[in-house]
C-alpha cells in the first residue's frame, strides 16, 4: 500500500522556538495532505487541509500564523509550529490522498514536546 | 454532518470475535463508512471501507444494514495485538472534506489473554 512518512518522529524544543515537521508520500503523488493533532487519550482533530501549490485551509480555531503549512510539491508538505509553547505539545499526524484512490494514508506521527 | 457514535471501550479475550457498532443516523446518500485502527503513538491504519451490505477483507468484515444508519466492524478471533482504538468515519470519499476527516471518540478495545 501507499506509504507516508513523517520526520522527525519526535522532537523536543524550547518555548519560543519554531519547529518544522515534514510529511512525505513515498510512493505516490499526494494531491491533498491533511494535518491532525492528537492530545493524550483524545481523538484526532483536523487542523488543516493543503493542496499542492495552493494555500492551506485551516479549521476553525487553528491559528494559521502559528501553524504554517507549505505543500510545495506532490510528495511533501511541511508544518511549522512557530513560537511554540508548552500547550502546543502534542502528537501531530499527517495524511495524504492520491490521484487514483480516495483512501487517506496516514503517517506515523510526530511527538512534539515543548519545554 | 453525519456524526458517529461508538462505545467508548470494549473488552474481549483472545480467540473471540469482536463486533464494534457505530451509529450514524443522518448518513447521506453519497457517504461511505470507513474504519481505522490506531495503536498508541502511531498514525491510524485503514481497516475496511464500505457503502452497503457486507464487505470482507483479510482482517475484518463490515456489516451495513439496509438503512445504513449504523455499521458493525467484525474482527474474527482477536489476539492481544488487536488491542487498539478503532474509529468509524462517515463521509463522501470523493470529496475529502468535512465528515471524512472528522474523527469521533473511537472505541478502545482491550483484548485479554
Amino acid at each position: 500500500g501507499a506509504v507516508v512518512s513523517q520526520h522527525p518522529s519526535w522532537v523536543i524544543c524550547k518555548s519560543g522556538t519554531s519547529v518544522k515537521i515534514e510529511c512525505r508520500s513515498l510512493d505516490f503523488q499526494a494531491t491533498t495532505m491533511f494535518w491532525y493533532r492528537q492530545f493524550p487519550k483524545q481523538s484526532l482533530m483536523l487542523m488543516a487541509t493543503s493542496n499542492e501549490g495552493s494555500k492551506a485551509t485551516y479549521e476553525q480555531g487553528v491559528e494559521k500564523d502559528k501553524f504554517l503549512i507549505n505543500h510545495a510539491s506532490l510528495t511533501l508538505s511541511t508544518l511549522t509550529v512557530t513560537s511554540a509553547h508548552p500547550e502546543d505539545s502534542s502528537f501531530y499526524i499527517c495524511s495524504a490522498t492520491g490521484t487514483s484512490s480516495y483512501e487517506q494514508y496516514f503517517g506515523p506521527g510526530t511527538r512534539l514536546t515543548v519545554t | 454532518l453525519a456524526k458517529t457514535t461508538q462505545p467508548i471501550s470494549m473488552d474481549s479475550y483472545e480467540g473471540q470475535e469482536v463486533n464494534i457498532t457505530c451509529s450514524h443516523n443522518n448518513i447521506a446518500t453519497n457517504d461511505y463508512i470507513t474504519w481505522y485502527q490506531q495503536f498508541p503513538s502511531q498514525g491510524p491504519r485503514f481497516i475496511i471501507q464500505g457503502y452497503k451490505t457486507k464487505v470482507t477483507n483479510e482482517v475484518a468484515s463490515l456489516f451495513i444494514p439496509a438503512d445504513r444508519k449504523s455499521s458493525t466492524l467484525s474482527l474474527p478471533r482477536v489476539s492481544l495485538s488487536d488491542t487498539a482504538v478503532y474509529y468509524c468515519l462517515v463521509g463522501d470519499i470523493e470529496n475529502n472534506a468535512g465528515n471524512m476527516l472528522t474523527f469521533g471518540g473511537g472505541t478502545r478495545l482491550m483484548v485479554k489473554p
